[in-house]
């Protein structure tokens, strides 16, 4: 089945740099990456998504970009800011007896550091 | 965005008492809602998937006699974990899918059993 691996499990930067969060996965035949936004006590929020046909997408400081040949996709963001700080979710869809499932990475706990 | 609901955000129960969580689509219908559960630190595991007027569909090593899934409408599914154990305590989590890729989460429910 579809095994997804998400790097690094923490990541700590300055207020104003760049923050990159990568994943890979395993089945060739996954086609739509979400990437989640959960901070404490709540539920997760779909912040950006791409779908297999696309390599690159962006939404404002936030962009995704997606290696179908080496299945893996990252998510950058630009410009950090402390309230950026989060927990950080890649998943990758999988369809499994017709029904469509997200497969979820371990998590990214993302500080900013004023 | 699209919305969903959870009720209620915090329950305690004793043990040995069944407790009902319901997730709701407020501003979309959701052909089909998932039920994850996430211990501390840790990713999403999904429980089970529902699809409006059909049995849930549950991942293995979850017990359906234990985690009653109803999702009688396009905007509500229900989740009910009876004879509750205190290893029952957690956050649970829906998300509520319309027709397309994007899976939608709600605020989540922090359960305690005593």
């Amino acid at each position: 089945g579809e095994n997804v691996e998400q790097h690094p499990s923490t990541l700590s930067v300055q207020e104003g740099d760049s923050a990159v969060i990568k994943c890979t996965y395993s089945d060739s035949a996954s086609n739509y990456f979400p990437w989640y936004k959960q901070e404490l006590g709540k539920g997760p929020q779909l912040i950006i998504d791409i779908r297999s046909n696309v390599g690159e997408k962006k939404d404002q400081r936030i962009a995704v970009t997606l290696n179908k040949t080496a299945k893996h996709f990252s998510l950058h963001i630009t410009e950090t800011q402390p309230e950026d700080s989060a927990v950080y979710f890649c998943a990758a869809s999988i369809i499994i007896q017709g029904a469509q499932k997200l497969v979820f990475g371990q998590g990214t706990r993302l500080t900013i550091n004023p | 965005g699209a919305v969903v609901s959870q009720h209620p955000s915090r329950v305690i129960c004793k043990s040995g008492t069944s407790v009902k969580i319901e997730c709701r689509s407020l501003d979309f219908q959701a052909t089909t809602m998932f039920w994850y559960r996430q211990f501390p630190k840790q990713s999403l595991m999904l429980m089970a998937t529902s699809n409006e007027g059909s049995k849930a569909t549950y991942e293995q090593g979850v017990e359906k006699d234990k985690f009653l899934i109803n999702h009688a409408s396009l905007t509500l599914s229900t989740l009910t974990v009876t004879s509750a154990h205190p290893e029952d305590s957690s956050f649970y989590i829906c998300s509520a899918r319309d027709y397309t890729y994007e899976q939608y989460f709600g605020p989540g429910t922090r359960l305690t059993v005593t």
